[in-house]
């Protein structure tokens, strides 16, 4: 079956522009998750969602920052006003599970360009 | 809060050699670990997982892992390393809420 999809892969945004960044997760998954990997580190969290409901959004680093997750399966992650530090490649993942324990499947990435 | 420490950053191994890496973790109370790997070119990808039981896990390729809780430590090992193994490997930690906490990765070379 289909895994983790994102798009765009890659996106080169101006200083100050807005970007749209889409998470397509596995049928049926119930969680969904966005991770922040800078060059050399490993992925921040950002977000949470199980299902709609958007239950931890302790990683967002500013409110410039925005997810949604409307009918509980696509995603969309929102940056308003790009800056140079928002450069990075944003993972996308989704779990059938809600404990945690059931580890995350991941998408290929979008890398996130700022200019 | 939570932390993962991974302390080797590149290892470089020859084929057949034994591999450890290195995984350490801050939180304390009850844990879910997790080792991914991203070959070169692909996504990340889980490689096996500790939630309960045995402390020693296999996963996928013939890699283990041992929880040792009194270390806070849950190290990754393969026994004889192939080419094909070269990728970088992260570390995680999830508590149960949801989000996990990754570690910054080792890469790993094996030379054939």
């Amino acid at each position: 079956g289909a895994g983790v999809s994102q798009s765009p892969r890659y996106k080169v945004a101006k200083r100050g522009q807005d970007v749209a960044l889409r998470c397509d997760p596995i049928s049926g998954h119930v969680s969904l998750f966005w991770y922040q990997q800078a060059l050399g580190q490993g992925p921040e969290f950002l977000t949470y969602f199980q299902n709609e409901a958007q239950l931890d959004k302790s990683g967002l680093p500013s409110d410039r920052f925005f997810a949604e997750r409307p009918e509980g399966s696509v995603s969309t992650l929102k940056i308003q006003r790009t800056q140079q530090e928002d450069s990075a490649v944003y993972l996308c993942a989704s779990s059938w599970g809600t404990s945690g324990a059931t580890g995350q499947y991941f998408g290929p990435g979008t890398r996130l360009t700022v200019t | 809060a939570q932390s993962v420490s991974q302390h080797n950053h590149h290892v470089i191994l020859s084929e057949a050699a034994s591999l450890e890496l290195g995984c350490n973790y801050s939180y304390g109370g009850t844990v879910n670990l997790f080792w991914y790997v991203q070959y070169p070119g692909q996504h990340l990808q889980l490689l096996l997982k500790y939630f309960s039981g045995d402390p020693l896990v296999k996963g996928i390729k013939g890699f283990e892992a041992e929880f040792i809780k009194s270390k806070f430590s849950f190290n990754l090992r393969k026994p004889s390393v192939q080419w094909s193994d070269t990728a970088e490997y992260f570390c995680a930690v999830n508590t149960n809420a949801g989000k996990s906490t990754f570690g910054d990765g080792t890469t790993l070379t094996v030379k054939p």
